[in-house]
């Protein structure tokens, strides 16, 4: 069973450009979440997601970030006009299915996409 | 509004020394308590997770011990080796909403040969 994927690992962007990182959950699982870790910055909440629906945002900057998670395909973390203060790693994690208020779900994370933007 | 606190915030040990990271949280209704250790440039490795129900969880040379009544876990390494150097994390799910994982700065461990 494969774990949660992410690509790409690098992605290197000039300011002005868009980024779009993608993010594979395990097999079985519909709950997606999005991270940032800044450097030398602690890691950040951005989004959760569940199939066609976004659950939480709170953490999202409100200008040029969305994230997508179709009901087929992996989910999408799209930051448009990238500025150099966007660059970071980006993690995504996944849980299995279960009720909105599962009190006990582990987050599965992925190795990360790590954004540069020159 | 949870916050999550890890001290210290770095470390420096010799080989084979036992050793202990702290993590403290401001909202004791937590459902869980995960540490992960990241290596430099790398993703997350998840090494236990102790439920609200749990006062310790043990995997090899870690334990990891939980108080919620205090807002504290403890993460023990024991007899320490140089491929143990890495920055340790602690995480809780949000209060009110444990979905959202909130997350200490790490302690960033050295362990000399």
């Amino acid at each position: 069973n494969a774990g949660v994927m992410q690509n790409p690992r690098h992605l290197v962007r000039r300011r002005g450009q868009e980024a779009r990182l993608r993010c594979s959950p395990m097999k079985g699982h519909s709950h997606v979440y999005w991270y940032r870790q800044l450097p030398e910055e602690g890691l950040k909440f951005m989004v959760y997601l569940q199939k066609e629906n976004i659950i939480d945002e709170s953490g999202m900057p409100k200008e040029r970030f969305s994230a997508e998670f179709p009901k087929e395909g992996p989910s999408i973390l799209r930051i448009q006009q990238v500025v150099r203060g966007d660059s970071a790693a980006y993690f995504c994690a996944s849980s299995p299915p279960g009720p909105l208020a599962g009190p006990t779900d582990t987050q599965y994370f992925g190795p990360g996409t790590r954004l540069t933007v020159l | 509004k949870q916050e999550v606190t890890q001290i210290p915030a770095a470390l420096s040990v010799p080989e084979g020394e036992n050793l202990v990271l702290n993590c403290s949280f401001t909202d004791s209704a937590i459902y869980n308590l995960q540490w992960f250790r990241q290596d430099p440039g790398k993703g997350l490795t998840s090494l236990l997770l102790i439920q609200s129900s749990q006062r310790e969880q043990t995997s090899g040379r870690l334990n990891a011990s939980l108080d919620k009544s205090s807002g504290r876990s403890t993460l023990y390494i024991a007899a320490s080796q140089p491929g143990d150097s890495a920055t340790y994390l602690c995480a809780v799910p949000n209060a009110g909403n444990n979905r959202k994982l909130i997350w200490g700065l790490g302690t960033s461990l050295a362990v000399n040969p």
